[in-house]
Formats: C-alpha cells, structure tokens, sequence
C-alpha cells in the first residue's frame, strides 16, 4: 500500500523568505501523480502544485516549486516570497495512475506560519 | 458560484440520529468521492464513484452509506451517527479524461459533530 510521510509537523517563516516543506512517499507503482493541497483556516481544500511521476522536469506555478526526486521517492514544495496568505496546512497526496480507486493518500500535513 | 458545493456546511447531531450531507458540483465531472478528515490524520477515502451506476467502497466505509442521484449529486448519509463520525467531511470531483492528471477538486468540507 502506497504511504505518504510529511516529517514537520509544524514550520515557520518570515515573510517574504523561502521556505521548503518536505514530502516522502513509497509505491511500487512506475506511474503516479502527486499533489500539494493547501488548507487555510477557512477549511477549504485548494490544489497548490501537480507532477506526474514520468515528468522529469520539476513543476512550477508562480512562487510554488517543487523538487521532485523520483529515485529517493521525495517531493518536496517550495515557497518563494512568502507571504500571509501562505499561512496553512499544506497536504502532499500520492495518486496511483491507473485503476482501483483513484484515491487520494494523504500526509497528514505540514503547519506552516508565515509571520510578518 | 462555487464549482463544487456541499450542504450543510456544519451540523450537530445527536447519536443515533440519521443524517445526510449532500455534494452538488457543474464542473461535469464523472467521479465523486467522499473524504473524511479528522485531526492529525489528513484525509481517508469513504465512498467513490466513477458514474450514476457505479458505487464503491473507499477504506473506512462501515456506518455509511452513500447515493449518486446523478452525475452532478452524491449524498453521504450516516444512518445511525455516533460520536467517533465527529469530523470534517468533503466531496471531491475528478474529471477521467486520460490526458488530463485525474485531478480532484474539493468541495469547502462540512463540519458535523456528534454529540
């Protein structure tokens, strides 16, 4: 069974710095994807940042980075020019590529606290 | 207007009480599924679908029970609630196109406590 492991539980970071919030997974799966979700206080579930495992290049979407090591199985997310609204929890997810459920695996998330 | 909706957004109950949470959504998607989270264990699957006619069970299902009215609603009921189902509950849709990355999109949760 595929596993998602977040190691920090809680990070901290001045605003506008850089901050990386670490994400190992395990599968045997060849394929996958895997997603950064955010969750602010009001709850809501917003997808940050998507890879597909056979994609070599990193993805990116604006200050959002990761860092995609698909030997070390890692993924981790970076943020540049941190800013407020970048207070959250943030989940890493595993997706399989195909078959079974399609289910979500999630980390059990990073606190992040962006402070002025 | 919000892509994917859900209804109420927070409940308390009583146990034993039945009870249903609805998830509308107009993206169009095929698939909807039911999340629970509860504190420090991020999200676990209860009840997928990939059309009206296709249900299936996701890995903590047992005390509910789930009903895909069409391809735009999927209700999550708890037939007889008890205080360990206290948690927040989202929907999510995910479109199957087998170019796109299958990505789910979450409805905003409903918060439900059992008393």
């Amino acid at each position: 069974a595929q596993t998602v492991t977040q190691s920090q539980p809680e990070m901290s970071v001045q605003e506008a710095e850089t901050v990386t919030l670490s994400c190992t997974y395990d599968t045997s799966e060849s394929n996958y994807y895997l997603f950064w979700y955010k969750q602010p206080p009001s709850r809501q579930m917003i997808l940050v940042i998507r890879q597909e495992a056979y994609k070599q290049q990193n993805a990116t979407e604006n200050r959002f980075s990761v860092n995609f090591q698909k030997a070390a199985k890692s993924f981790s997310l970076k943020i540049s020019d941190s800013q407020l609204g970048d207070t959250a929890m943030y989940f890493c997810a595993f997706k399989q590529s195909q078959g079974g459920s399609e289910k979500l695996v999630f980390g059990k998330g990073t606190k992040l606290t962006v402070n002025p | 207007d919000a892509d994917v909706t859900q209804t109420p957004r927070n409940r308390i109950t009583k146990t034993g009480k039945r009870i249903m949470l609805e998830c509308s959504q107009t993206k169009g998607h095929d698939r909807m599924y039911w999340y629970r989270q509860d504190p420090g264990l991020g999200l676990r699957l209860i009840y997928y679908s990939f059309d009206v006619k296709d249900i299936n069970k996701g890995e903590i299902s047992d005390g509910y029970s789930v009903s895909r009215q069409a391809q735009a609603k999927f209700s999550l009921s708890l037939e007889s609630a008890i205080p360990n189902q206290t948690a927040l509950y989202f929907c999510a849709t995910s479109d199957p196109t087998p170019q796109g990355e299958k990505t789910q999109y979450f409805g905003p949760g409903t918060r439900l406590l059992v008393l």
